[in-house]
């Protein structure tokens, strides 16, 4: 079965450093990848979206990268601010339901 | 622009009482709108997807009798949890999505639910 892991421990970063969180995909060929950002009691929030044929996406602060080869997403916040601590969540999707498969979210932690 | 707006953010209420939360999209069409579980700590849970104006497709495990769904308009979408009971209680979420491929999801803020 299709499967998505995302790292479950906490990331905790100083403010100002470059924060990357990892995606992994298995028994699963995504024709897109999103990523999106869960405050707590919250929910989810759209923040990017790379195609399959993208190697490199990036908005503001934020950067994500796809290797179809390696199964796998890459998602940078840069130049990190306390207020980037938030829950991350990836999700693969592009079958022709628009169903998405979420990962169980890697929590971003950015002192200040 | 789109929001999706979902009612009630909390709802309290005993064994055996039937629920409804509404998940509506605010200034756009949502041809499809799916609703989530999610339990603390853990990821979002597909339920079912919604097609407007067509019968939900429910996912594996879950009992479409107890989960009714309804997508009436464009911009309207209801979950009903029937006869809830202590097990029920969790997160709901909702989101929307607009016409064709690569369209992101649009959640609303989700439903604490707790049955007593």
């Amino acid at each position: 079965s299709q499967k998505i892991e995302q790292n479950s421990e906490a990331l905790n970063i100083q403010e100002g450093k470059t924060a990357t969180l990892t995606c992994n995909y298995t028994n699963y060929s995504p024709a897109y990848l999103q990523w999106y950002r869960q405050d707590p009691g919250r929910g989810p929030v759209f923040l990017l979206l790379i195609r399959e044929n993208e190697k490199e996406k990036r908005k503001e602060r934020l950067k994500v990268t796809f290797d179809t080869t390696l199964k796998q997403s890459l998602f940078h916040i840069t130049a990190s601010q306390p207020a980037d601590s938030a829950t991350y969540l990836c999700a693969p999707g592009g079958d022709s339901s628009y169903k998405l498969i979420f990962g169980s979210g890697t929590r971003l932690l950015v002192r200040p | 622009g789109a929001v999706v707006s979902q009612h009630p953010s909390r709802v309290i209420c005993k064994s055996g009482t039937s629920v409804k939360i509404e998940c509506r999209s605010l200034d756009f069409q949502a041809t499809t709108m799916f609703w989530y579980r999610q339990f603390p700590k853990q990821s979002l849970m597909l339920m079912a997807t919604s097609n407007e104006g067509s019968k939900a497709t429910y996912e594996q495990g879950v009992e479409k009798d107890k989960f009714l769904i309804n997508h009436a308009s464009l911009t309207l979408s209801t979950l009903t949890v029937t006869s809830a009971h202590p097990e029920d209680s969790s997160f709901y979420i909702c989101s929307a999505t607009g016409r064709g491929a690569n369209q992101p999801q649009h959640f609303g803020d989700g439903t604490r639910l707790s049955i007593l």
